[in-house]
């Protein structure tokens, strides 16, 4: 069965540096979607994906958030210069059509630690 | 202000109990989901539903639209059903979601 992968599983690193996360959503799908959730919080919605541009994004996804699909595989996220709230699970998400009420189907998540 | 409001934020049950978790929202959707969490972190995707009620295996889900609420219910409850259950709206766009705070289910064998 098909499935949203994402890695690394894990990562840690230092206040101020860069961080991409990546994920291969299914082959089929066109919408793309990052969520985050702080430990012992609501999963949170950040941005979504549709056509090589951003759709929507929520109050979170700053400056130093940004989003790319560099090939016809992987979505990826960067967080410019990590701040120790950056520090989540941070979910990948993608669904086959472009709005509507389509399921999403979610990636295992990438916890970032940020020390 | 939230969106979506889900109850019990806990809840404990025995094995084979019935148990039913709420989710009342406040914007306007064109449809409901509700997702499971598992101890590790990983979401799946248990229903989707615009309308009235959806059942898969011993998972039955069913929205009121006009009162902006929905339901879900697992029947004969099982330890391995122990996970954070979590109602998420998407906007009218459907580009956008709003999560509910999840409600940790454990079920005692």
């Amino acid at each position: 069965e098909p499935e949203v992968t994402q890695t690394p599983s894990h990562q840690v690193t230092q206040m101020g540096q860069e961080v991409i996360l990546r994920c291969v959503p299914i082959s089929n799908h066109l919408y793309f979607y990052w969520y985050r959730q702080i430990l012992g919080q609501k999963v949170e919605f950040l941005v979504s994906f549709y056509n090589n541009e951003i759709s929507e994004k929520s109050e979170i996804f700053d400056d130093q958030f940004s989003v790319e699909r560099p090939d016809g595989s992987n979505f990826t996220l960067k967080i410019r210069s990590t701040k120790l709230e950056d520090s989540a699970m941070y979910f990948c998400a993608s669904k086959t059509l472009a709005g509507g009420p389509n399921e999403q189907f979610f990636g295992p998540g990438t916890r970032l630690t940020v020390l | 202000k939230n969106e979506v409001e889900q109850s019990p934020q806990n809840l404990t049950a025995q094995e084979g109990e019935f148990i039913t978790i709420n989710c009342s929202y406040s914007v306007g959707i064109s449809a409901l989901h509700w997702l499971q969490q598992h101890p590790g972190g990983g979401i799946v995707s248990l229903f989707m539903l615009s309308s009235g009620k959806k059942k898969h295996g011993r998972l039955i889900a069913t929205i009121n639209i006009q009162e902006k609420h929905s339901s879900l219910h697992i029947t004969a409850s099982h330890p391995r059903d122990s996970a954070v259950y979590i109602c998420a709206v998407p906007t009218l766009t459907g580009n956008q979601f709003y999560f509910g705070t999840g409600t940790s289910l454990t079920v005692i064998p």
